[in-house]
């Protein structure tokens, strides 16, 4: 059964790079049928979608956070990680990954939260 | 990108049916059959429950069912179910491999 898990981070400060990781287990993060994705949830509030990468390393990007995100993929790790540059408090977060199969996310993380304070 | 429009909440009474709607644009919703549904109970990750508008993953009641018309994409939930009680999502294809989702709405069992 296929499961990923986040981690990183638990606190990060104003102006810093928000990095994070995504580790696959079940399935190989190089199947040519899936995309994996990255998605945040401010605390009360709704999904938003941050962005997704092929497991060649051909990435696409939310328009509204392509100037601050990089998504990459070690294949050898099975994992995909996330980092997110200059974050302000308004980054403050559940970061949730995901397997994108077609165009619906089929199975995620727990989630995990990233607080932005000094 | 603004998010799909959704309405903030809805409510029914266990055994009855109601409609969550979608709306997008000529864009979005309206372009691509490629709308999906999520469910998410409080503090945990949401649950995929339609993809590409109408299609239930494995294991999903058929009590869920999902529709498009135009710009704008529905949820049905037949039989509701005290269990049923969640914010749902709906998210869309945007193009560019992008994707937009919707503001939720929270859906009460009375």
């Amino acid at each position: 059964q296929l499961q990923l898990q986040e981690s990183g981070p638990g606190l990060v400060k104003p102006s810093e790079t928000l990095s994070l990781t995504c580790s696959v287990s079940g399935g190989s993060i190089s199947s040519t049928a899936y995309y994996w994705g990255w998605i945040r949830q401010p605390p009360g509030k709704g999904l938003e979608w941050i962005g997704s990468i092929f497991y060649s390393g051909r990435t696409y990007y939310s328009p509204s956070l392509k100037s601050r995100v990089t998504i990459s993929v070690d294949t050898s790790r099975n994992q995909f990680s996330l980092n997110l540059d200059s974050v302000t408090a308004a980054d403050t977060a559940v970061y949730y990954c995901a397997r994108r199969r077609a165009s619906a996310l089929d199975c995620w993380g727990q989630g995990t939260l990233v607080t932005v304070s000094s | 990108q603004s998010a799909l429009t959704q309405p903030a909440s809805v409510s029914g009474s266990p055994g009855q049916s109601i409609t969550i709607s979608c709306t997008g644009t000529s864009s979005d919703v309206g372009a691509f059959d490629f709308v999906s549904w999520y469910q998410q109970r409080p503090g945990t990750a949401p649950k995929l429950m339609i993809y590409e508008v109408s299609n239930r993953p494995s294991g999903i009641s058929n009590r869920f069912s999902g529709s498009k018309s135009d710009n704008t994409a529905s949820l049905t939930i037949s039989g509701l179910q005290a269990q049923d009680e969640a914010d749902y999502y709906c998210s869309s294809y945007t193009g560019s491999n992008n994707h937009l989702f919707g503001g939720g709405t929270k859906l009460t069992v009375l």
